[in-house]
């Protein structure tokens, strides 16, 4: 089946800790997105990739961390810089062009300690 | 920078009701709107793309419209259903701001059997 997987469903970490949050596609799609959703708030982007090795920050990128390596995969690190990460973090991915629709994972839920 | 605003944030209907739900945005230059759901501590599933070239999309009971000069979208659901209930989010990807979207705080909707 083809589609979007995050690991884990829901993480726990406690302060001054770095934790990585996964997602992979096997929809052959170039471009990749992490957004953070906050209750009362709409999605905000994080970090997002438009190919292989290349990467740009989004609204709200300070204390976080991205690499894609992969075409597949698009990991991403809440560093201890992150002053609120308690949060629903959902991966998405497009093809690349303007037009194109986007389609996301079920999310990673992490609660800080 | 593009601001979507989603009006009412909360609705309540009994089963079989025909309902609109509203999306307007602030920068009309636009490539597409999409209109998603997302059940609760669900990742989000895509309903409707519109492009920017485009008055309205359908699938089902979904009816999509576009007016990209006053800056709206409305989603219109016939007919409906308590597996209706979720929240309803619009996303924009906007010209001048390269491969980002960006998304409304949603609408919460509850459909009383």
């Amino acid at each position: 089946d083809g589609g979007i997987t995050q690991s884990p469903k829901y993480l726990f970490r406690k302060e001054g800790q770095n934790v990585t949050l996964s997602c992979e596609q096997n929809l052959n799609h170039d471009a990749m997105y992490w957004y953070r959703q906050d209750p009362g708030q709409g999605l905000r982007l994080i970090y997002y990739s438009q190919i292989v090795n290349d990467f740009q920050k989004g609204d709200i990128a300070e204390g976080y961390s991205v690499s894609r390596e992969k075409k597949e995969s698009f990991p991403l690190t809440v560093t201890s810089a992150q002053k609120n990460p308690t949060a629903f973090y959902l991966c998405a991915s497009s093809i690349s062009g303007p037009y194109n629709e986007q389609f996301f994972g079920p999310g990673t839920r992490l609660t800080v300690l | 920078k593009q601001e979507v605003t989603q009006i009412p944030a909360a609705l309540s209907v009994p089963e079989g009701e025909n309902l609109v739900l509203n999306c307007s945005f602030t920068d009309s230059a636009i490539y597409n709107l999409q209109w998603f759901r997302q059940d609760p501590g669900k990742g989000l599933t895509s309903l409707l793309l519109i492009q920017s070239s485009q008055r309205e999309q359908t699938s089902g009971r979904l009816n999509a419209s576009l007016d990209k000069s006053s800056g709206r979208s409305t989603l219109y659901i016939a007919a409906s259903q308590p597996g209706d209930s979720a929240t309803y989010l619009c996303a924009v990807k906007t010209a001048n701001t390269g491969n980002q979207f960006y998304f409304g705080t949603g609408t919460s909707l509850t459909v009383i059997p």
